[in-house]
């Protein structure tokens, strides 16, 4: 059974640089894209970005100048980096493990997220 | 940016009702649309993919129709651990990928 668990700063000021990671335990690491989506507080699902295992991302435009996403193969892990925080980056994080294919691109595993606060 | 949105914001039904959650693209989308249940404090799951195949162990109560712009996420007869959120989500064109705000589906 296939489990990520995320972990991260929860508490952030304003120009600061949000860092979470997330690991995959339980499953394989390789073959899959991974992205990280977020949710702001009574919003909807925002896609923030993926990653694939040839280390190629693809950024939601939104976000593109502040975003980083990387991987560790050698530890079955995946960072987020967003820089130059604000009170609208605060949110619910997580990670998914994403199913890309020529007629899919669905999230079939999530973390259950981290909870990131921008405040001064 | 293909743009989803989802009506009704909130549904109230009665568990072992039928419940319609319903999802419109902002320009048609083909089948490349999936859909996900979220409950508070836990992980979103995944529910139905290519807008109409059920990811691996969900029940067949759930069942997913639609092409092009519009497209509905069926409960055949509610359970209490469906009441949860829903949310659709479009891949026919990325980037971004982008999701509907939600639907609400509450007890009644």
């Amino acid at each position: 059974q296939v489990e990520l668990q995320q972990w991260g700063a929860g508490l952030l000021k304003p120009s600061e640089t949000l860092s979470l990671t997330c690991a995959v335990y339980g499953g394989s690491f390789s073959g899959y894209y991974w992205s990280w989506i977020r949710q702001p507080p009574g919003k909807g699902l925002e896609w923030i970005g993926e990653i694939n295992q040839s280390g190629t991302t693809k950024y939601n435009p939104s976000l593109k100048s502040r975003v980083t996403i990387s991987l560790d193969k050698s530890k079955n892990q995946i960072s987020l980096k967003l820089s130059t925080v604000t009170a609208a980056d605060t949110g619910v994080y997580h990670c998914a493990r994403t199913r890309v294919g020529f007629y899919n691109y669905y999230m079939d595993v999530w973390g259950r997220g981290t909870t990131v606060t921008v405040s001064s | 940016e293909i743009v989803m949105t989802q009506s009704p914001v909130t549904l109230s039904e009665s568990p072992g009702e039928r419940a319609n959650l319903s999802c419109r693209a902002s320009q048609s989308v083909s089948t490349n649309l999936a859909w996900y249940q979220e409950k508070p404090g836990q992980a979103p799951r995944l529910l139905i993919y290519g807008a109409t195949t059920r990811a691996t162990g969900i029940p067949a109560r759930f069942s997913g129709s639609g092409s092009g712009t519009e497209f509905t996420l069926t409960i055949s007869s509610l359970q209490s651990e469906d009441f949860a959120f829903y949310y659709c989500q479009q891949y026919y064109n990325w980037p971004p990928i982008t999701f509907g705000q939600g639907t609400r589906l509450e007890i009644k």
